[in-house]
């Protein structure tokens, strides 16, 4: 079965521009959560969506947001880029949502960088 | 709400050695532990996780953990480390009904020859 796969894998954008990060779960799952990874705040929860819906969000701004479609393959999209959000952005699959115990298996992210 | 803290940003081997990297879980109910593994430029892998069935949970690569609820802890030992264990650790822990994950700082792995 192949693995969650993200793309594209490197991005270089400019501050103000905008930016979308597209994530294709394992075949069969269709819970995604968004992840940003950074060395001063670590791994940080963002969003998770299931059948087209988000069901969680982490504290980040309005301008980062997100959407799934109907088979389950979801894209993030952040707006008026800042030098902040230079991360590594990690998307991460399971087959349900509320069920703790699902364990989620990540895709090798999408290094952004903002310049 | 659940929080893990993981003691030890940096942790440095010899070869052949014992690893413990440490986890220390925050949760009013029983929470939901699991251990990733991250190699460079690569995404999180998971090497095990507890999920109440079992208090020593054994993961892949020769990995495990032990869950010990009076210390609050769910730490990660090797007997034996190898060259490719270097990489960065998580810790992370999940609370009932959700999806969404509270990751520790990470501890990186280092494996002297």
């Amino acid at each position: 079965k192949a693995g969650v796969t993200q793309t594209p894998r490197y991005l270089i954008k400019t501050r103000g521009q905008q930016v979308t990060l597209s994530c294709s779960p394992i075949s069969g799952h269709r819970s995604v959560s968004w992840y940003q990874q950074t060395p001063g705040q670590g791994l940080q929860f963002l969003f998770e969506y299931f059948s087209e819906t988000q069901r969680n969000k982490g504290n980040f701004p309005g301008r980062f947001s997100g959407r799934q479609f109907s088979n389950s393959r979801s894209e993030m999209n952040v707006s008026t880029l800042e030098l902040g959000d230079s991360a590594l952005y990690l998307c991460a699959s399971s087959l349900r949502t509320g069920t703790s115990t699902d364990t989620q298996y990540f895709g090798p992210g999408t290094r952004l960088t903002v310049l | 709400a659940q929080s893990v803290t993981q003691l030890g940003s940096h942790v440095s081997v010899s070869e052949g050695a014992l690893v413990l990297l440490r986890c220390n879980y925050s949760s009013s109910v029983p929470p939901y532990l699991f251990w990733y593994v991250q190699y460079p430029n690569q995404g999180l892998q998971l090497l095990l996780k507890y999920t109440s069935a079992a208090t020593l949970v054994k993961g892949i690569n020769g990995f495990e953990a032990e869950f010990k609820k009076s210390e609050t802890s769910f730490h990660l030992t090797k007997p034996s480390a190898h060259m490719s264990d270097a990489a960065e650790y998580f810790c992370a822990v999940r609370g009932y009904n959700n999806n969404d994950m509270r990751f520790g700082a990470g501890t990186r792995l280092t494996v002297k020859p």
